[in-house]
């Protein structure tokens, strides 16, 4: 069955660079899309099609992309940003739709 | 204001069923897909099932499949979800979501709670 698999955590200082990636054989051929969590609340979209920003996201957050794996970058990391995140896209045929194990941000 | 409202949780014992309902506001519910996410207490997403815009297509994650089954009622811009034969590993909290290739956006969740 198709995977993705994300790091379960990442840690960082206020204002330094998060990064979370996100690895996927099928991930050339779909786009990903990252969500936030934060504890108690609803996931929240972060990123669509790799790198577009829905509005209202702030600027600090960015996806990328390069061959089997995708990455959300945190510029500026502030406290609030501590949260669960995942990655999610879609299997090769485009039917259903797959999530990553979360990655757990903990701002230090 | 875009709003979706799940509800219908509740507790069920093993070999159970519950119909889960999502009422959706703010945006056009006619003319999009909608899904079923859930989570498990402690753990990660898990899509559940997606429903066409008509109904006419219907996709379900193979733990649920042959169990759940995913409508819609446009006129009501109603989800549901009939989940028959439930298991312990069915609890979690269910949300529904609308899909524009992700997930976007999200009710606030109901919690299942399947034990005896």
């Amino acid at each position: 069955s198709y995977e993705l698999t994300q790091p379960p955590s990442v840690s960082v200082s206020p204002g330094q660079t998060a990064r979370i990636t996100c690895s996927g054989d099928s991930l050339p051929k779909q786009y990903a899309y990252w969500y936030q969590q934060r504890p108690g609340q609803a996931p929240v979209l972060l990123i669509y099609k790799d790198s577009d920003r829905p509005s209202g996201i702030p600027e600090r957050f960015s996806g990328s992309r390069s061959g089997t794996r995708v990455t959300l970058t945190i510029s500026g990391v502030q406290a609030e940003d501590e949260a669960d995140y995942y990655c999610q896209s879609t299997d090769s045929s485009g039917t259903y739709k797959i999530f990553g194990g979360g990655t757990k941000l903990t701002v230090l | 204001e875009v709003q979706l409202v799940e509800s219908g949780g509740g507790l069920v014992q093993p070999g159970g069923s519950l119909r889960l309902s999502c009422v959706v506001s703010g945006f056009n519910f006619t003319t999009s897909w909608m899904s079923w996410v859930r989570q498990a207490p402690g753990k990660g997403l898990e899509w559940v099932a997606n429903i066409k815009q008509d109904g006419s297509e219907r996709y379900y994650a193979d733990s649920v499949k042959g169990r759940f089954t995913i409508s819609r009622d446009n006129a009501k811009k109603s989800l549901y979800l009939q989940m028959n034969t439930l298991r312990g590993d069915d609890t979690a909290v269910y949300y529904c979501a609308r899909v524009e290739g992700g997930f976007d956006p999200w009710g606030q969740g109901t919690l299942i709670t399947v034990s005896s």
